[in-house]
């Protein structure tokens, strides 16, 4: 059984400051990562995927992948009020020939004011 | 406007109904994947659609189908509703490997 997981948090910090969100996932030939922000009652959005190892940087957020270590994260700097959401990794990998996706349960961040 | 275009938005059924959610997805998107989301939860897939076929399924019952149509459209079917199957019902299209974009979900109640 393929499994992602994520701590549920939630994980709380002050605004300004940096939010590390951490994914561990089961099968070393899983080939694409990504990070998905769920606000509540509303459906996830895509907001980094990363496919190699290293650092992936876009605007506040960086995702870093260490596949040796079958572990990705999700930095977002300069952390804002309205980044409070839940945070999903989802992990891509091949099932019997086709591309499935697997999420984690997402970790709930909260960024205090 | 994410292009995934989802109805109804809130249903409440009865257990022991059926019912069927619809989805209409970005056009050229041949893939459409239905994912499950229970309060405090992940998503968990249950089944994808490739040229109006299913190609992967989850751990989901029989009682759970769907259908994909030529013009980028699906559906969920599920008959026999029980209590737990109330949850965020995510549709979502695109290439897996290159992340989904999901439709802005229904909400069912199973009462």
């Amino acid at each position: 059984q393929k499994e992602v997981e994520q701590n549920s948090g939630p994980l709380s910090v002050p605004e300004g400051a940096i939010a590390s969100l951490n994914c561990t996932y089961s099968d070393r030939v899983s080939q694409s990562f990504f990070w998905y922000r769920q606000y509540s009652g509303k459906s996830p959005e895509l907001i980094m995927s990363i496919y190699s190892n290293g650092d992936k940087e876009d605007g506040r957020f960086t995702a870093q992948l260490n596949k040796a270590s079958q572990y990705v994260s999700l930095l977002i700097r300069d952390s804002q009020p309205s980044d409070s959401a839940t945070y999903l990794c989802a992990v891509n990998w091949n099932s019997g020939g086709y591309q499935k996706v697997t999420f984690g349960i997402g970790t709930k961040l909260q960024v205090i004011p | 406007e994410t292009g995934v275009t989802q109805s109804p938005t809130h249903l409440i059924k009865t257990r022991g109904q059926q019912v069927t959610l619809r989805c209409s997805s970005q056009s050229g998107h041949n893939t459409v994947s239905w994912y499950q989301q229970a309060l405090g939860q992940g998503p968990q897939f249950i089944f994808q659609y490739y040229r109006e076929e299913e190609n992967g399924r989850g751990n989901f019952p029989p009682r759970f189908s769907g259908l994909q149509f030529p013009n980028y459209s699906s559906e969920l079917n599920v008959n026999a509703l029980e209590l737990d199957d109330s949850a965020l019902y995510l549709c979502a299209s695109s290439l897996p490997s290159r992340g989904y974009t999901f439709g802005s979900g229904t909400r069912l109640t199973v009462v």
